[in-house]
């Protein structure tokens, strides 16, 4: 399975924008990329995906690099709830991947 | 609302019993997995199944089994516990299809083996 690197932590200020960064350079052209957080004390919760373009939804942005070897998640105002792990997780499509493989994400703390 | 749950959040077992663990979900996916987490490990899939009686094992299957009966009802079952094995235990679900599968967890379930 394709690896993700993610910064073990980052702090951010609440109702400031936060860019989440995760690198998978091993990506294959086939390959979904997915977002989850988990909140203390919860299960983790699906965010956001994309395969090549952005990405928007309710919750976040999801921007990915042209040669897809990149990734980042945007929280355009952190709020104090938005305090979680955040995974940035690699899903091959194509029948019988179900499986997501998760890494040790990033741990985002907000500051009021 | 979607729902994924779990019959217990938290479990303390001895030694050597045998221990199920439950997990049910209400929106008739094909897919459920089981998880555990520990510190500084992240998540780890254990099994999971893409049908009724259908099983595939995950990264650690290793001193676990599960059952799947039903479409809605998926057990993890450890047949004799053993201390390594307290840990989080996290359930999830999916719909069957090509792309991408969001995954729903349930609240999880904390075992503790002494």
């Amino acid at each position: 399975d394709a690896k993700t690197t993610q910064p073990n932590s980052m702090e951010s200020n609440e109702e400031e924008p936060v860019h989440l960064p995760c690198n998978h350079s091993t990506i294959s052209g086939t390959d979904y990329i997915h977002w989850y957080r988990q909140l203390p004390s919860q299960g983790p919760e699906y965010v956001i995906h994309g395969l090549t373009s952005n990405v928007n939804n309710r919750m976040a942005s999801l921007a990915i690099a042209e040669d897809r070897k990149s990734s980042t998640l945007i929280l355009h105002r952190a709020t104090l709830r938005d305090a979680a792990v955040y995974y940035c997780i690699l899903r091959a499509s194509g029948a019988g991947s179900y499986q997501l493989t998760f890494g040790k994400g990033t741990k985002l703390s907000v500051i009021p | 609302d979607v729902k994924v749950t779990q019959s217990s959040r938290y479990l303390v077992k001895r030694t050597g019993e045998k221990v199920f663990l439950e997990c049910v979900q209400d929106m008739d996916h094909e897919n459920m997995f089981w998880y555990r987490q520990d510190p500084g490990l992240g998540l780890r899939l254990i099994y999971f199944s893409y049908d009724v009686k259908m099983k595939e094992k995950g990264d650690i299957p290793e001193g676990y089994s599960v059952s799947r009966e039903k479409k809605e009802r998926f057990s993890l079952i450890l047949e004799s516990a053993s201390t390594n094995q307290t840990s989080m235990y996290l359930c999830a679900s999916s719909l069957r299809g090509q792309g991408w599968n969001e995954q729903f967890f349930g609240p999880g379930t904390r075992l503790t083996v002494l």
